[in-house]
């Protein structure tokens, strides 16, 4: 099973809303990764989680704060976003960060839209 | 810092037909990987390669590692209405618990039936 699931699917949020993206994998993977991606272009990389810990943080705008609650689970609250945060977001993991034959799985993405 | 080329942006082919996609770095890695994207949808694992020289088959789907360890190539053979999507190729580079996969630019791949 190499299934990441993403909730919400869609999220539509005013400027002045806080929500939260949820991810969730049960492949024992050990990283956990948010990435923004924008229409026809690769993913970009926002944070990386290695064992619990928030090991890369790709200089993201403090409007985004991930959460690692478990090795299952990863968050990322977003508050006092702006309209060009609209955007994919996807939650990725792997087994080992940056270990030897380390590949990562992605979910299927949480469509924000910002108002 | 590194960067895969993926070109064309864009493929056009007729069903039926095979095509071919490379992926070539400056940089070497030590795993090339190999996704799809359809609209709306997160990226699929399609191959993964972790030794220069290795050829993998996933059905019509063939990739190999350069031997160089700075380029791959994606085969589709007989190719079908549902392979439209993009291709995204990463690159792992060699290891280090701050090591980050580095993607090219997608291939959009069209299929006229």
């Amino acid at each position: 099973d190499t299934e990441v699931t993403q909730t919400p699917k869609h999220l539509v949020m005013g400027m002045t809303n806080k929500k939260s993206l949820k991810c969730e994998q049960h492949m024992g993977h050990r990283a956990m990764y948010w990435y923004k991606q924008k229409a026809k272009k690769p993913p970009e990389l926002m944070f990386v989680y290695s064992y619990e810990k928030l090991s890369i943080n790709e200089s993201v705008p403090s409007r985004f704060s991930p959460e690692c609650p478990n090795s299952s689970l990863l968050n990322l609250h977003l508050h006092a976003l702006q309209p060009e945060d609209s955007a994919l977001y996807l939650c990725a993991s792997s087994q080992a960060p940056g270990g030897v034959g380390d590949t990562q799985y992605f979910g299927p993405g949480t469509r924000l839209t910002v108002l | 810092g590194q960067q895969l080329n993926q070109s064309p942006q864009s493929m056009f082919i007729q069903e039926g037909e095979d095509v071919s996609m490379n992926c070539t770095s400056s940089s070497i890695f030590n795993t090339w990987l190999w996704y799809k994207q359809e609209p709306g949808e997160g990226p699929v694992l399609l191959i993964a390669l972790y030794k220069a020289g290795e050829l993998t088959s996933n059905g019509r789907l063939t990739a190999q590692f350069g031997i160089t360890r700075k380029d791959s190539f994606l085969n589709i053979s007989a190719s079908i209405p549902s392979d439209v999507g993009i291709y995204f190729c990463a690159g792992q580079p060699p290891t280090g618990a701050n090591s980050k996969l580095t993607f090219g630019k997608g291939i959009t791949l069209s299929v006229r039936p």
